[in-house]
């Protein structure tokens, strides 16, 4: 039963448009979410995190939205890069003491010269 | 500060046999993850472990089995070791205090069962 959704296991963009990655998740009662972007042979690096609570946190080129109702979240990249040629985890955080990320099984985002 | 470091970063082995895979956190975490990685199948949580205790369990078997040490180091082990055990595990150390439980990922060690 998976939890955290990617539902789209890769996207290709043009260098200097927007790039849109959808993850959807069950609980209502996750309490964080967070992006990792993630090279080949090497561990997934943090991007950025969204509380519950609000619905938009900006970071630079990365924002990501938060629709509580539709229990969905998205990251945008603009202007995407070719360096943003990664693949892109989504994880959610319980509530509380439970420190257990769940994950969505990523999206390999390619963005082309 | 250095980062999450992982040995070896590749290794072969042959069904049945065992494995024990090292890992050094980030200086002052206290907080080890481990996740396997397999195509498709995204980040699966194995186990978590702070103050040399196990916190958290994922929905692996017993041939999976971890420990920390007093410095924090974190070793993994994998017993009887089958075809469907070639993955990339990694490595996760974090903060216990922070909010969201940012994990800060070592480079990962890349297992190929024969």
């Amino acid at each position: 039963d998976q939890q955290v959704k990617q539902n789209s296991p890769s996207l290709s963009v043009q260098e200097g448009r927007i790039s849109i990655l959808n993850c959807d998740y069950t609980n209502s009662m996750f309490d964080y979410f967070l992006w990792y972007k993630k090279y080949p042979a090497e561990g997934p690096t943090f991007l950025i995190s969204i509380s519950s609570i609000k619905d938009k946190n900006e970071d630079g080129r990365f924002t990501v939205f938060l629709n509580k109702s539709a229990k969905h979240l998205s990251l945008h990249i603009v202007p995407s890069q070719p360096g943003d040629s990664a693949v892109y985890f989504c994880a959610a955080k319980p509530p509380g003491n439970n420190r257990k990320l769940i994950w969505g099984l990523g999206t390999s985002l390619a963005v082309n010269p | 500060k250095a980062g999450v470091t992982q040995t070896p970063r590749y290794l072969i082995k042959t069904r049945g046999q065992q494995v024990t895979l090292s890992c050094s956190p980030i200086s002052g975490h206290r907080s080890v993850s481990w996740y396997q990685q397999t195509p498709g199948q995204g980040l699966q949580f194995l186990f978590e472990y702070f103050s040399e205790t196990q916190r958290n369990k994922g929905n692996f078997p017993g041939r999976f089995s971890g420990r920390q040490f007093s410095n924090s180091r974190s070793e993994m082990n994998v017993s009887t070791l089958e075809l469907g055990d070639s993955a990339l595990y990694l490595c996760a150390s974090s903060l216990l205090r922070d909010r969201y439980n940012e994990q800060f990922f070592g480079p990962g060690t890349r297992l190929t069962v024969l």
